[in-house]
Formats: structure tokens, C-alpha cells, sequence
């Protein structure tokens, strides 16, 4: 059964810091990963999806890569700013069997930007 | 565009009660899925659809869980008997193929 782990669970910076957001999981066997914003009442916004085939993918100030072999991924954010505040979660597609579609989330990292 | 719609956004049941939420996907996405997130945690899979199939309901923690996509657009996910553990956030997603999967504001299920 596959497992996500972020750490950390919470982090709090001032306003301008370089960050780096941790998730891994324990099967290798991916089709994509994605990561996720998550805003109080609202929805998830998805910030990057990497496909297993890759490497990396950027947007903006938001850089993830993905270590598929050794179950790892990282979001860096550059130049935080006190809007980055939010939780942010790492899920991953299991490739194979019946589990098409299905994302095994983390349980989060909570983001705060201090100005 | 529309996004990915669910209703109704709040509902507070009494114990025992039936209940069905709702999720209208983003038109023409084929896959329709269901979590449900407890406080502080991250998002747990129940179920999802390609078209009206439902193709994985390994998720639905008991029989008193199901759901149904009968023209493959809007979907509905019923609770019989609530128990206060149903207590949670209930999220909809869809997605066009095997990819970016985009998520609605979810519902807020709270029995009493």
C-alpha cells in the first residue's frame, strides 16, 4: 500500500526566504505526482503535476522535482511572500492493477509567511 | 470556464439520517473522483468513475457508502444511516484523461 510522508508537518518563515517543501513515498511504481494548494473553505488548487518520466517542472517561483527511485520529491518556493501562506499537499498516482486515478495524498505541510 | 461544482457547500444531518452529495464535474472530463479529508489530514480516495463506470470503489469505507454516475456528467455520493465518524470534508474531482486531476470546493458534512 502506498504511503506519502511530508515534512515538515509546519513551517514558518519571514517574508523573502527560499523554501523547500519535502514528500516521500514509499512505491516507486508512479504514473504522475502532483502538488496541491490548499486555502481554508476552499478547494485544491494544483500547482505542479510531474510525470514520471520527468525530472522537474517549474511555475513562477515554484520549482518540484522528482527522485522517482528513491521515492522522494521536493517543492522549492523562491522569494516567499505572505500570500504563499496555506497548506500544501504532495499526491501520487500509483501506476498499474485498478488503482488508475487514485492519489495517495500527504497529510501536509502548513505554510506561514510572516511579513 | 466552470470548475468543478459540489453541493450543496454545508450539511448538517442528525445521526441516522440519509444524505447525497453532489459533484458537477468540468464538462467533457471522462474521470470523476471521490475523497474525503479529515481535519488535518490529507485527502483519503473512495471511489471514481471513467464515463458511468465506476471503475474502483475500493475506498468506500462500508456498505453504507455509494455512489453513482448514471450519464457519466454529475455524480452523487449517498451516506445512509450517518454516523458522527462521517463527520468530514467530502471532495470531488475530475480530470479529461489519466492526468491533472481538478478539484471542487468540497462539501462539509457534519452529523449531529
Amino acid at each position: 500500500k502506498q504511503e506519502v510522508t511530508q515534512i515538515p508537518a509546519a513551517l514558518s518563515v519571514p517574508e523573502g526566504e527560499n523554501l523547500v517543501l519535502n514528500c516521500s513515498f514509499t512505491d516507486s511504481a508512479i504514473y504522475n505526482l502532483q502538488w496541491f494548494r490548499q486555502d481554508p473553505g476552499k478547494g485544491l488548487t494544483s500547482l505542479l503535476l510531474i510525470q514520471s518520466s520527468q525530472r522537474e517542472q517549474t511555475s513562477g517561483r515554484l520549482n518540484a522535482s522528482l527522485d522517482k527511485s528513491s521515492g522522494r520529491s521536493t517543492l522549492y518556493i523562491a522569494a516567499s511572500q505572505p500570500g504563499d501562506s496555506a497548506t500544501y499537499l504532495c499526491a501520487v498516482w500509483d501506476a498499474g492493477g485498478t488503482s488508475y486515478g487514485k492519489l495517495t495524498f500527504g497529510q501536509g505541510t502548513i505554510l506561514t509567511v510572516h511579513p | 470556464g466552470a470548475g468543478v461544482s459540489q453541493s450543496p457547500r454545508y450539511k448538517v444531518t442528525k445521526r441516522g439520517q440519509d444524505v447525497a452529495l453532489r459533484c458537477d464535474p468540468i464538462s467533457g472530463h471522462v474521470s470523476l473522483y471521490w475523497y474525503r479529508q479529515a481535519l488535518g489530514q490529507g485527502p483519503e480516495f473512495l471511489t471514481y468513475f471513467n464515463y458511468e463506470a465506476q471503475q474502483d470503489k475500493s475506498g468506500l469505507p462500508n456498505d453504507r457508502f455509494s455512489a453513482e454516475r448514471p450519464e457519466g456528467s454529475i455524480s452523487t455520493l449517498t451516506i445512509q444511516r450517518t454516523e458522527q465518524r462521517d463527520s468530514a470534508m467530502y471532495r470531488c474531482a475530475s480530470s479529461p484523461t489519466w492526468n491533472e486531476q481538478y478539484f471542487g470546493p468540497g462539501t462539509r458534512l457534519t452529523v449531529t
